[in-house]
């Protein structure tokens, strides 16, 4: 158990539609990133945020968007769904803005 | 643009033999390297790392090689045992503001008892 918390664990919906997927990540970290991964495919990174604010980005699309809070807790959400979207989505924590980072268990999303 | 390769989508290996994952990258900028393991239905979990100033890390059975010049590294665990069967992703951090980390597609290791 990373500490990492990610919820839902899996999601069905249908194209044209908008999901949220949330994280709570390990108590003391400050960081969090998010990070897709489709089939076949290596991790790409997404977005990362440092107590609060957006510190780095990836290949996110416009149609995405991620905040976190003041409890540190993180979403992301994503709207207008496309059948390309389906993959596993990752949150991670590290306690800084650099060093080892700590994985969920994933949020697998279906776009039908 | 895969700027973190690792060309073997799996690799089967005997109980107690060395097993050996390599990774390549075209970004000689990159400043720290890392290998994380992933079981089916869990997140990856951090295994070692080695900075670019060096050339080897070891940490128990487990030990990462970087080879700058030719832009390669590989992770060798010795001895390879049935719990070590997983994915293996190796990852490179690009210097700069952040910690992205850009991770290779991995590489599916079996351990045969």
């Amino acid at each position: 158990d990373s500490g990492v918390t990610q919820t839902p664990k899996h999601l069905i919906t249908a194209t044209g539609q908008r999901v949220t997927l949330r994280c709570s990540p390990r108590s003391g970290d400050l960081s969090v990133y998010w990070y897709q991964q489709s089939l076949d495919q290596g991790l790409q990174f997404l977005i990362q945020y440092y107590n609060g604010e957006e510190r780095a980005k990836g290949n996110i699309l416009e149609r995405f968007s991620a905040q976190q809070f003041p409890d540190l807790h993180s979403e992301l959400n994503l709207s207008s769904l496309e059948l390309g979207d389906s993959a596993l989505y990752f949150c991670a924590s590290s306690v800084g803005g650099f060093g080892e980072l700590f994985f969920g268990e994933g949020s697998r999303l279906t776009v039908l | 643009d895969q700027q973190v390769k690792q060309n073997s989508p799996s690799l089967s290996v005997q109980e107690g033999r060395i097993s050996i994952l390599n990774c390549d990258y075209t970004n000689s900028m990159f400043d720290y390297f890392l290998w994380y393991k992933k079981y089916p239905a869990e997140g990856p979990t951090f295994l070692i790392s080695i900075s670019s100033i060096k050339d080897k890390n070891e940490d128990g059975r487990f030990t990462v090689f970087l080879n700058k010049s030719a832009k390669h590294l590989s992770l060798h665990i010795v001895p390879s045992q049935p719990g070590d069967s997983a994915v293996y992703f190796c990852a490179a951090t690009p210097p700069g503001y952040g910690n992205k980390l850009v991770f290779g597609a991995g590489t599916i290791l079996r351990v045969k008892s």
